[in-house]
């Protein structure tokens, strides 16, 4: 498996300010990273992709000027809420991909992000 | 393109009494499937998936499921559920050309009654 944190694990902030989340691979180097969106009793939202030392590749819809990543390291990720709105309080996840043969994607244990 | 169904968005059962949450998937080509399960405020736990092989497949806390090419379902079973499994459960699909693309289905809540 894999071990993900995230910090903070909730956060409550007001609106206009900005707000970062980490996440981070403990135990392994994470080379791609993913984050999601979930909103109350529904599933997760895939936002974008986050790749070490590039660009992250954002899904239709979400503004990536409005949501900042940075995969500076093979270990960390982070989101960065810019100008967050109430709109934007959700539960925030992210995940990391091992290509160990097992295919599989390794969720931390989120972030709730309530802007005020 | 690959889609996921579950079609109980709620399930409750009697502690103790077995349980099938279900799930059917769609897509032109093959993939991998997994369930995932969330407990309140938390990110999702892995609980199986199904790559190759046996088309059972046992997974942590005593739940297993069931690989069916035909029916393209993968539905979930315990033979006898504890309050500490309310949770919500999601089945998930990658594609093989795309493992890294995970596609959930929409969750269904287990809720257990002592």
């Amino acid at each position: 498996g894999a071990v993900v944190s995230q910090h903070p694990s909730w956060v409550i902030c007001k609106s206009g300010t900005s707000v970062k989340i980490e996440c981070r691979s403990l135990d392994f180097q994470a080379t791609t990273m993913f984050w999601y969106r979930q909103f109350p009793k529904q599933s997760l939202m895939l936002m974008a992709t986050s790749n070490e030392g590039s660009k992250a590749t954002y899904e239709q819809g979400v503004e990536k000027d409005k949501f900042l990543i940075n995969h500076a390291s093979l270990t960390l990720s982070t989101l960065t809420v810019t100008s967050a709105h109430p709109e934007d309080s959700s539960f925030y996840i992210c995940s990391v991909y091992r290509d160990s043969g097992a295919d599989t994607q390794y969720f931390g244990p989120g972030t709730r992000l309530t802007v005020l | 393109a690959q889609s996921v169904t579950q079609l109980d968005s709620q399930v409750p059962v009697f502690e103790e009494a077995p349980v099938e949450l279900r799930c059917n998937y769609s897509s032109s080509v093959s993939v991998y499937l997994f369930w995932y399960v969330q407990y309140p405020n938390q990110g999702l736990q892995l609980l199986l998936k199904y790559l190759s092989g046996s088309t059972l497949v046992k997974g942590i806390n005593g739940f297993e499921a069931e690989f069916n090419k035909s029916q393209t379902s993968f539905h979930l079973r315990k033979p006898s559920v504890h309050i500490s499994d309310t949770a919500e459960y999601f089945c998930a699909v990658t594609p093989y050309s795309s493992a890294s693309k995970i596609i959930f289905g929409s969750g269904t809540r287990l809720s257990i009654r002592p």
